[in-house]
């Protein structure tokens, strides 16, 4: 079974840009979750979603939205982008709450 | 805000040893999962233990759940240089009524070095 996949994994992006960044999560799951990883503030969480619906949102500024579509596939956008956003976005899929999180390699955002 | 705890923050061991990583944590949890992570590249999944389970064996892997403490650990017998990464624990916290909250609640995680 294919595992779950970024796209794009590098990107490079200046002050005032947004980004857009996409994940394919594993085969029947229809749940995929965001989140950021940075070396000063680790691992946080962005947001939930479940059968195209935002379930549960971390402590982010509006900046960062996100959809999921019928497909399970899902998106997060960044607009404004500021130095502080450069970090590695993970998305991770599961079957729902409560089960394990599989993560995809991750999108190396990098505002310059 | 970090919910788990991750002992030590560095570890370095030689091949053949045992490592045992400690996690502690605030809140009352759904379950508890272990990632690993090569430097700076996406989390795999090792272990995930629910809240009402004590212990759990996944090949070199032993995970241990202590509710009454919030803490669990991990302990990877017969360390390999491939063992060389950065582990999370991620808790999965319950809602007020019960229930999983959907997000997990990651440490700042042990970067374990396994010397060959």
């Amino acid at each position: 079974k294919a595992g779950v996949t970024q796209t794009p994994r590098y990107l490079i992006k200046t002050r005032g840009q947004q980004v857009t960044l996409s994940c394919s999560p594993i085969s029947g799951h229809r749940s995929v979750s965001w989140y950021q990883q940075t070396p000063g503030q680790g691992l946080q969480f962005l947001f939930e979603y479940f059968s195209e619906t935002q379930r549960n949102k971390g402590n982010f500024p509006g900046r960062f939205s996100g959809r999921q579509f019928s497909n399970s596939r899902s998106e997060m956008n960044v607009s404004t982008l500021e130095l502080g956003d450069s970090a590695l976005y993970l998305c991770a899929s599961s079957f729902g709450r409560g089960r394990e999180q599989y993560f995809g390699p991750g999108t190396r955002l990098t505002v310059t | 805000s970090q919910q788990g705890e991750e002992d030590p923050q560095a570890l370095s061991i030689q091949e053949g040893e045992n490592a045992t990583m400690n996690c502690s944590y605030k809140t009352s949890i759904n379950n508890l999962q272990w990632y690993r992570q090569n430097s700076g590249r996406g989390l795999v999944h090792l272990i995930l233990i629910r809240s009402n389970e004590r212990e759990k064996h996944s090949g070199r892997l032993r995970v241990t759940l202590d509710t009454s403490k919030k803490s669990s650990s991990l302990l990877i017998t017969a360390s390999r240089a491939a063992d060389t990464a950065s582990y999370f624990c991620a808790t999965d916290p319950n809602m007020n009524y019960g229930g999983s909250q959907g997000n997990l609640i990651f440490g700042k995680g042990t970067k374990l070095s396994v010397k060959p």
